[in-house]
């Protein structure tokens, strides 16, 4: 069975700090899809980064990116240059290549960006 | 900005009633699913629907549950007689190619409340 875990269930940074999320995951599978979703408060979730676990290098996109650890199973988000549109609550995710379409979630971190 | 849009944002029912969520997908998405997050805790996949049929579905989706997609626009999740632990915010997404993309589209959820 796959589980998410994010062990911060809150986090606060200054604006233009970095700051950065954890998440560990556990699976049996060898081929899955790691993901970062954002939820702005009162409005939808939308994906941030997405990994292939079969990718060496990490993903990036713009200020975010991932230190993704295989052996170890950690998914971590690091955010550069905070803005205060980052306030949101942060979703770590998993996906078992091979037709599944089962998102397994964290629990969330809820982020605060302060001026 | 097309979106996910979900009705209603909050219901409140008893115990034993028949509940319908509602859902407009995006209007070119073929992939669509209801994930539900009980209060404090995790995002839950439900279930996925594509090619007019469920594809896949979780343990929580018993035969309480249904979902329909009656007119090729709307995508509705069916509790038949709720319980108290059906009280959850209830999120709808859809996809134009699946979950292995990430780029799953969420609305904003219903919020249903079972006394």
């Amino acid at each position: 069975a796959q589980t998410v875990t994010q062990s911060q269930p809150e986090m606060s940074v200054q604006e233009a700090e970095t700051v950065t999320l954890s998440c560990t995951y556990d699976t049996s599978e060898n081929n899955y899809y790691l993901f970062w979703y954002k939820q702005p408060p009162s409005r939808q979730m939308i994906l941030v980064i997405r990994q292939e676990a079969y990718k060496q290098q990490n993903a990036t996109e713009n200020r975010f990116s991932v230190n993704f650890q295989k052996a170890a199973k950690s998914f971590s988000l690091k955010i550069s240059d905070s803005q205060l549109g980052d306030t949101a609550m942060y979703f770590c995710a998993s996906l078992i290549q091979g037709g599944s379409e089962k998102l397994v979630f964290g629990k969330g971190t809820k982020l605060t960006v302060n001026p | 900005e097309p979106e996910v849009t979900q009705t209603p944002s909050h219901q409140v029912t008893q115990m034993g009633q028949e509940v319908i969520l509602r859902c407009v997908p995006i209007s070119n998405h073929l992939y669509f699913y209801w994930y539900r997050q009980i209060l404090g805790q995790k995002v839950e996949f439900l279930v996925s629907f594509y090619n007019n049929e469920i594809s896949e579905k979780s343990e929580i989706f018993d035969d309480q549950f249904s979902v329909e997609r009656p007119d090729g626009s709307n995508f509705t999740l069916k509790i038949r007689s709720t319980k108290l632990e059906d009280s959850a915010m209830y999120f709808c997404a859809s996809s134009s190619q699946g979950a292995v993309t990430g780029e799953l589209f969420f609305g904003e959820g219903s919020r249903l409340t079972v006394l």
